[in-house]
């Protein structure tokens, strides 16, 4: 069984569009992340809840907004798309200690 | 702010050789440090998690030590093989944050 799963893996889409990722993570973890990983492969992180609760909230621009419905899912919508939107997003999941990555979510801004 | 190092950015070695890739942060007030695998368009592999109490962690050919005061971490790998080819990242955590290093890409030649 997959145990952080994201979907798309691939998103292509026009600058201006709205566009959402899904992610799910069937692990029974309290806390999830979204991180961005830009074109030198450098990871940073954006976002993190616990508990449905946001934790953390890095200098990222208000076009992007997470969702938690509930502890498994973490979903983030991205307004307006800009051509710097484009990179890897990943979404993560961790207890204590470990944390597990989804595949990653390929963004690509035309 | 938490910042994360790793040196070299890449390193290129023949089949067979010992290496040590290393990594060093600037806030010695952590709760773990992980060090993560990530092969081409592909998401993170979880290596070895070393809680801050801890100096070492051995998982078959790697071995990862951590040294809080000083604020570095190395990776050793053992005996490398081509498949071990690859971009190694090393991630500071603390609480509910975690931050990562740009990574080192790894060649084992043949």
């Amino acid at each position: 069984d997959t145990a952080v799963s994201q979907t798309p893996k691939y998103l292509v889409t026009q600058m201006g569009n709205d566009k959402s990722i899904k992610c799910e993570q069937n692990l029974g973890h309290d806390t999830m992340y979204w991180y961005k990983q830009d074109s030198k492969k450098f990871l940073k992180i954006m976002f993190s809840y616990n508990n449905k609760e946001l934790i953390i909230n890095e200098t990222v621009p208000n076009r992007f907004s997470p969702k938690s419905p509930d502890k498994a899912h973490l979903n983030l919508h991205i307004n307006s798309l800009e051509l710097g939107d484009s990179a890897v997003y990943f979404c993560a999941s961790s207890q204590v200690g470990s944390q597990y990555f989804g595949p990653g979510t390929r963004l690509t801004v035309l | 702010k938490q910042e994360v190092t790793q040196i070299p950015a890449a390193l290129s070695v023949p089949e067979g050789e010992n290496l040590v890739l290393n990594c060093s942060f600037t806030d010695s007030a952590i709760y773990n440090l992980q060090w993560f695998r990530q092969d081409p368009g592909k998401g993170l592999t979880s290596l070895l998690l070393i809680q801050s109490s801890q100096r070492e962690q051995t998982s078959g050919r790697l071995n990862a030590s951590l040294d809080k005061s000083s604020g570095r971490s190395t990776l050793y790998i053992a005996a490398s093989q081509p498949g071990d080819s690859a971009t190694y990242l090393c991630a500071v955590g603390a609480n509910n944050d975690m931050r990562f290093g740009a990574g080192t890409r790894l060649t084992v030649k043949p």
